[in-house]
């Protein structure tokens, strides 16, 4: 089975720009979650969404959004990009039926803002 | 306010070695307690989890220790291997294993041969 899959792998963007990240979850989890991870640190939460409705935000600027699409796959957005926002992307999913299976992460976007 | 802090920042070990890796938190609300493995270029992954009715629970080499009073847990990794060179993060959640983690700051684990 594949796991968590995400898009690019790695992407270059000037300050002031936008991007888009994708991600795909495994197969059957309906709940996809976003962290940022800056270099040397632990994750933090971004979103999570669950079952296209977003389910909680993290203390992040309006400039970042995100959405769960029908087949669960998501996209998260992030305008007028700031130095500060290089960081690793990653994606998690879980089946969220209350079993407590808990998250499964992908390797990630490394966003670079020059 | 760092509500889950980690400890040490880095951890040296002798193969075949106990390492032991600790974090704090805060909010009692919290009911699920993770621990993830990171290897550079990729993603974090699960190792073990516990909830705060347990104070103990062994998957393998891998055991987390719970003190609810206290609000600490710890990771024990016995018969440390190289291979176990990583980034570990605990990590917490109210919600249980499907709510928002928060992560610690991380310990880079190295096992020498």
């Amino acid at each position: 089975d594949a796991g968590v899959t995400q898009s690019p792998t790695h992407l270059i963007k000037t300050r002031g720009q936008h991007v888009t990240l994708r991600c795909s979850p495994i197969s059957g989890h309906k709940s996809v979650s976003w962290y940022q991870q800056v270099l040397g640190q632990g994750p933090q939460f971004i979103f999570q969404y669950y079952e296209k409705e977003e389910r909680g935000r993290g203390n992040f600027p309006d400039r970042f959004s995100a959405r769960q699409f029908p087949n669960y796959s998501s996209e998260l957005n992030v305008n007028a990009l700031l130095l500060g926002d290089s960081a690793l992307y990653l994606c998690a999913s879980s089946f969220s039926s209350g079993l407590g299976s808990g998250y499964t992460f992908g390797s990630g976007t490394r966003l670079t803002v020059v | 306010q760092q509500q889950v802090k980690q400890s040490p920042q880095s951890l040296i070990v002798q193969k075949g070695g106990i390492s032991i890796i600790n974090c704090a938190y805060e909010n009692t609300a919290f009911d699920y307690f993770p621990w993830y493995q990171q290897f550079p270029g990729k993603g974090p992954a699960l190792l073990i989890a516990i909830r705060p009715d347990v104070s103990e629970k062994k998957e393998g080499r891998f055991t987390i220790s719970f003190n609810k009073s206290a609000k600490q847990f710890s990771l024990h990794i016995m018969d440390s291997q190289p291979g176990d060179s990583a980034t570990y993060f605990c990590a917490a959640s109210k919600g249980g294993s499907q709510g928002n983690l928060i992560f610690g700051k991380g310990t880079k684990l190295s096992v020498k041969p």
